[in-house]
């Protein structure tokens, strides 16, 4: 079974700071791994992906992340945080083969102070 | 390129009704999966669909969940007799294909509420 934790519900930074959302999880198989950003009422967004490529991953907005297998870990990062990051961030594995159903973190909601 | 739509965007029902929730995949997707949000919970997987066939719908509830993805047409989350519990937003993502690296794309979500 597949699993995701994400440590913090809550992170707030200032404005220009750095981003840091953790997430960790637990596959049997290698995983593909995922981050989505929800806006308040809206759908989810992917941010990035990690599908056993290149082990540092950017993405969309500045964002990126490291899949560090022996952490089982796939943080992501941002060096300099907007006010428009402000949102809930999930993180989210899928297997291979098979139903590919994503398996999410509870999220993290992310707070950016001026 | 229309991105993933749902509709309705909001629903409220009394107990005891039927709820029918609808989802419209990306033009050229075949696979339609169903995620359920509670407030403070994450996304959790309902149902995973292809056209006519239902894959996987290890996470629907045994009872009053049913899903249809027709030859034409949207795909339909139906809830029968719904009850306070079932108050939520419901996802609908779509793509292109079935492996795990393929990216779903997101719907903007029915909101159920259920007075």
């Amino acid at each position: 079974a597949q699993s995701v934790t994400q440590l913090g519900s809550h992170v707030s930074v200032s404005e220009g700071a750095l981003v840091l959302l953790r997430c960790n999880y637990s596959s049997s198989v290698p995983p593909y791994l995922f981050w989505y950003v929800q806006y308040p009422n809206q759908g989810l967004q992917l941010l990035l992906k990690y599908t056993s490529a290149a082990t540092l991953v950017k993405g969309i907005n500045g964002f990126e992340a490291e899949f560090k297998k022996s952490e089982t870990s796939f943080h992501l990062t941002k060096p300099s945080a907007h006010m428009s990051d402000a949102a809930e961030y999930f993180c989210a594995v899928s297997g291979r083969g098979g139903s590919e159903k994503l398996v999410f973190g509870k999220g993290t909601k992310l707070t950016v102070n001026p | 390129n229309a991105g993933v739509m749902q509709n309705p965007r909001h629903l409220v029902r009394r107990r005891g009704q039927e709820a029918r929730l609808r989802c419209s995949p990306m033009k050229g997707h075949s696979h339609v999966y169903w995620y359920r949000q509670l407030p403070e919970e994450g996304l959790k997987f309902m149902v995973y669909l292809q056209k006519e066939n239902i894959i996987d719908e290890s996470g629907m509830p045994k009872e009053r969940f049913s899903a249809e993805f027709p030859k034409e047409g949207p795909s339909i989350l139906r809830i029968q007799q719904v009850v306070r519990g079932d108050s939520a937003a419901y996802f609908c993502a779509s793509s292109p294909g079935s492996s795990g690296q393929e990216t779903q794309y997101f719907g903007p979500g029915t909101r159920l509420l259920v007075l």
